[in-house]
This record gives structure tokens, sequence and C-alpha cells, in this order.
């Protein structure tokens, strides 16, 4: 089953709109949050990372918010631009000896920013 | 000074040859992974080794085959390989729980 459910499976967002991009959690033993970016022909590369304790992150223009009585939580883009157009994957992790360490991944979003 | 390099970045085989894929991180992480990417884009765990030991086996045929000589290097050589193994395999690093990974560029593994 998947553990985590990415939503959009696309998005489209015109220069300078907001881009969100949601994710879900089934498994409440995970404790550790990150969002990857990846262009296309390269790796995933961590973006930002959020832990249960706090309720919002912000570095630049990049915001998670989580909400873990929902076991939700979501990347927020300000002011998007043609570059950031690229595949997101929210993915979560547990503690090492509940799940060997493994980041589980989501479905990814494929973001396309007009100019 | 790439972190986390993987050789060869593109591998195109017929079915039924035998593969390898080399990769080496110069971070001083002491756990290394194997993901795979399909062609919708999921990334999938395949196994991670902690200072050589392994740590994860996900269920991947017994084909597949990932061997550590030293924390540094993780290489997967896969058997008889299927039109079904084409995907683009990664190799990521991390120092410890709680800290992202840091990916490689990728193998495009194409089998004909």
């Amino acid at each position: 089953q998947q553990q985590v459910k990415q939503s959009p499976q696309s998005l489209i967002v015109q220069k300078g709109g907001i881009s969100i991009i949601n994710c879900a959690y089934e498994n409440t033993a995970f404790d550790y949050f990150p969002w990857y970016q990846q262009f296309p022909g390269k790796g995933p590369a961590l973006l930002i990372a959020i832990r249960p304790d706090v309720s919002e992150k912000k570095e630049g223009r990049f915001t998670i918010s989580f909400n873990k009585s929902a076991k939700q939580f979501s990347l927020h883009i300000m002011d998007s631009q043609p570059g950031d157009s690229a595949t997101y994957f929210c993915a979560a992790q547990g503690q090492k000896k509940s799940s060997g360490d493994k980041l589980t991944f989501g479905t990814g979003t494929r973001l396309a920013v007009r100019p | 000074d790439t972190a986390v390099s993987q050789t060869p970045k593109y591998l195109v085989t017929q079915m039924g040859n035998d593969k390898s894929i080399k990769c080496e991180q110069n971070l001083g992480h002491d756990t290394m992974y194997w993901y795979k990417q399909d062609s919708k884009k999921f990334l999938k765990i395949m196994f991670s080794y902690n200072n050589k030991e392994l740590i994860i086996n996900e269920t991947v045929p017994n084909r597949f085959s990932p061997k550590s000589p030293d924390k540094a290097h993780l290489n997967l050589h896969i058997n008889s390989l299927e039109l079904g193994d084409s995907a683009v395999y990664f190799c990521a690093s991390s120092p410890r729980t709680g800290v992202g990974y840091t990916f490689g560029s990728g193998t495009r593994l194409t089998v004909v």
C-alpha cells in the first residue's frame, strides 16, 4: 500500500503565483518529512525538511506546513519561477529500528511554471 | 568533487546479460542506498547498507545483488537482465537517521 500519498500529480502555475503540493501519511512512526526536487536527468535533491514538533518551516520561498493530527503536510512555493519547474517528491522517514532508516517517497508532482 | 557518483550514466544491454552499476560517495556518510525509479517516476528503495552491513533488503528479485567493499562504495550487480528491469537506478548516502539523503545523478538502464 502507498504509505505516503501525494497530490496533485501535475500542476501548472503562472509565474509569480503560489504552488501548493499536498502529502498525507499513514504511519505514525514517521518523524522526519523532507521534500525533494528533481530536474530531468538529475537525482532528487533535498529542498527542505520538517519534524512533527513544529507546524511550519520556511526557507526562502519554500514553506512546509505540517498538521500532525491530520497526518498531512504540504509544500508551498511562493512567487513561483520558471526555474522551479521540476518534479517534487514528499517523503517520510521513521526511527531507524522501526523502518531501517529508509525514506518512503510520495508519487511525485510535476510542476510547470509558465512565464 | 562530486559527492555521490555513479557509473555508468547510461547502460543499454540485451535481455539475459549480467551488468553492474558502481557508486562511490566522498561525504564520509555511514549509510548508502539503492533506489529504483520507474517510468512513472516512482522512487522505491531496494537496499541499504550501514558500514558495509546490509540493513534493508526490500522485496527485490535475488538477481539483484548489492556489494559494499567499504563504507564509501556500494555497487549493484544484476544477473539475467529482464525487460522489466529497465529503469533509472539511484545511489544515495546519508550520515544518520533524520538527515536527508544525497543522491547520485542516476544510471538509466535500458534492457532490449
